[in-house]
């Protein structure tokens, strides 16, 4: 079973508008981190936001913030007042804490958001 | 700010021979990693790295591959004879510990073409 879904291959967004990319994901830890990556056409990893699972507030960051609904398992990114330069490919990723020998993230199959002028 | 660095940015090789990824992970980080991407694919992990040992490994990781830190700064990752599919973006990281709400810290990457 995937651990991280990300059911959205490609969204369009036009700019100065919000938009919401999906991700959720499985685990029966009950310690984990989750993770937003944006990656760009020069293929560069950029570490967006962080959710912890035991974190009681939802992460922001700047435009960034993070939809965290635990009992849906469910972490959505949400950039708000897009820009022409967050075209990017995005990934959801999970980090697990017990059952994860040596801390491995595991990774969606990314959304690629495109900005419309 | 301290970051994770990778050498070389870009390398093209001919199938058969042998390549070397080199990484410098932060300095006071314990946990190594090497993730592979092909092109227009998902991340995907093939090793982890911990007190000089393989703490884990997928089933990617096979014994084309090895990874070592020769003399406590770099992290390398060692494909003895490249096939066309290992062309992809190999990425490096690293991380202070392995607890599930610690974060991972990401090299640039290595593209590696193999013809």
């Amino acid at each position: 079973a995937q651990k991280i879904t990300q059911t959205q291959p490609g969204m369009f967004v036009q700019e100065k508008e919000a938009v919401t990319l999906d991700c959720t994901y499985d685990t029966s830890d009950p310690s984990y981190g989750l993770f937003w990556y944006k990656q760009p056409s020069s293929g560069e990893m950029i570490f967006l936001i962080y959710q912890g699972s035991y974190d009681q507030q939802n992460a922001t960051e700047g435009r960034y913030s993070l939809n965290f609904q635990k009992a849906r398992k469910s972490a959505n990114l949400v950039i708000s007042a897009s820009q022409l330069g967050d075209s990017a490919m995005y990934f959801c990723a999970m980090r697990e804490g017990v059952d994860n020998q040596g801390g491995k993230l595991i990774f969606g199959q990314g959304t690629e958001l495109s900005v419309k002028p | 700010e301290p970051e994770v660095t990778q050498t070389p940015s870009h390398q093209v090789t001919q199938m058969g021979q042998e390549v070397i990824l080199r990484c410098v992970p932060i300095s006071n980080h314990l946990y190594f990693y090497w993730y592979r991407q092909i092109l227009g694919q998902k991340v995907e992990f093939l090793v982890s790295f911990y007190n000089n040992e393989i703490s884990e490994k997928s089933e990617i990781f096979d014994d084309q591959f090895s990874v070592e830190r020769p003399d406590g700064s770099n992290f390398t990752l060692k494909i003895r004879s490249t096939k066309l599919e290992d062309s992809a973006m190999y990425f490096c990281a690293s991380s202070v510990d392995d607890r599930g709400t610690g974060e991972l810290f990401f090299g640039e990457g290595s593209r590696l073409t193999v013809l």
